[in-house]
C-alpha cells in the first residue's frame, strides 16, 4: 500500500502564478517530511523540508505546509517560473529510530511561459 | 565534493542475464539507500543500509534482487535472473549520520532488460 500518495500526476501552471503541489500520507509515525525536484536524466535533488513540530517552512520562492490532523502536506511555489518545470516527489520518514524515506509517485510541474 | 557516483548509467541487457548496479555514496555519510523509480510505483525504495549493515530489506521485490555494502565506500545491487520488468531507473543516495535530513542521489543507472 501506498503510504505516501501525491494523487495529481501532473499540473500545469502559467508563469508567474502559484503551483501548489499536494501529499497525504498515511502513516501517523511519520514526523518529518522533504520534497525534491527532478529533471529529466538526472537524479531528484532535495528542495524544502518541514518537521512535524512546525507547520510551515519557507525558503524563497518555496514553501511548505503541515496538516498532520489532516495528514496532508503543500508545497506552494511562488511565482512559478519555466525552470521549475520538473517532476517534484514528497518524502516522509519517522524519527523513531529510522530514517526510512518513503517516496510518493511524483508530480509533474509544467510552468508555461 | 564529489557526490554519490553511481554506475553504470545506463544497462541494456537480455533477460535471463545478471546484472550489477554500482554507487559509491559521499564520504561521511552513513546511511545508504537503494530505489527503484517506475511509471506506477513512484520512487520506491528497495533497501537501506548503516554503517554498512542492511537495516531493511523489505522492499526488495524478489529474491531475484541482493545489495552488499562491502565496505563504507561501496556498495552494489544484483538482479539474477533480470527479467523484463526489471526495467526501471535505479537510484542510489546517501545521508549524514546525523538523523533524517536531506538525501543526496546519483544520477542513477536506467537498465533495460529485452
Amino acid at each position: 500500500d501506498q503510504q505516501v500518495k501525491q494523487n495529481s500526476p501532473s499540473l500545469s501552471v502559467q508563469e508567474g502564478r502559484i503551483s501548489i503541489l499536494n501529499c497525504d500520507y498515511t502513516n501517523s509515525m511519520f514526523d518529518y517530511f522533504l520534497w525534491y525536484k527532478k529533471y529529466p536524466a538526472e537524479g531528484p535533488t532535495f528542495l524544502i523540508s518541514i518537521s512535524s513540530i512546525k507547520d510551515k517552512n519557507e525558503d524563497g520562492r518555496f514553501t511548505v505546509f503541515l496538516n498532520k490532523s489532516a495528514k496532508h502536506l503543500s508545497l506552494h511555489i511562488v511565482p512559478s517560473q519555466p525552470g521549475d518545470s520538473a517532476v517534484y516527489f514528497c518524502a516522509a520518514s519517522g524519527t523513531s529510530g529510522t530514517y526510512k524515506y518513503i517516496f510518493g509517485t511524483g508530480t509533474r510541474l509544467k510552468v508555461l511561459a | 565534493d564529489a557526490g554519490v557516483i553511481q554506475s553504470p548509467r545506463h544497462e541494456v541487457t537480455e533477460m535471463g542475464q545478471e546484472v550489477t548496479l554500482r554507487c559509491k555514496p559521499i564520504s561521511g555519510h552513513d546511511y545508504l539507500f537503494w530505489y527503484r523509480q517506475t511509471m506506477m510505483r513512484g520512487l520506491e525504495l528497495l533497501i537501506y543500509f548503516n554503517n554498512n549493515v542492511p537495516i531493511d530489506d523489505s522492499g526488495m521485490p524478489e529474491d531475484r534482487f541482493s545489495a552488499k555494502m562491502p565496505n563504507a565506500s561501496f556498495s552494489t545491487l544484483k538482479i539474477q535472473p533480470s527479467e523484463p520488468r526489471d526495467s526501471a531507473v535505479y537510484f542510489c543516495a546517501s545521508s549524514y549520520p546525523t538523523g533524517p535530513g536531506e538525501l543526496f542521489f546519483g544520477e542513477g543507472s536506467r537498465l533495460t532488460v529485452l
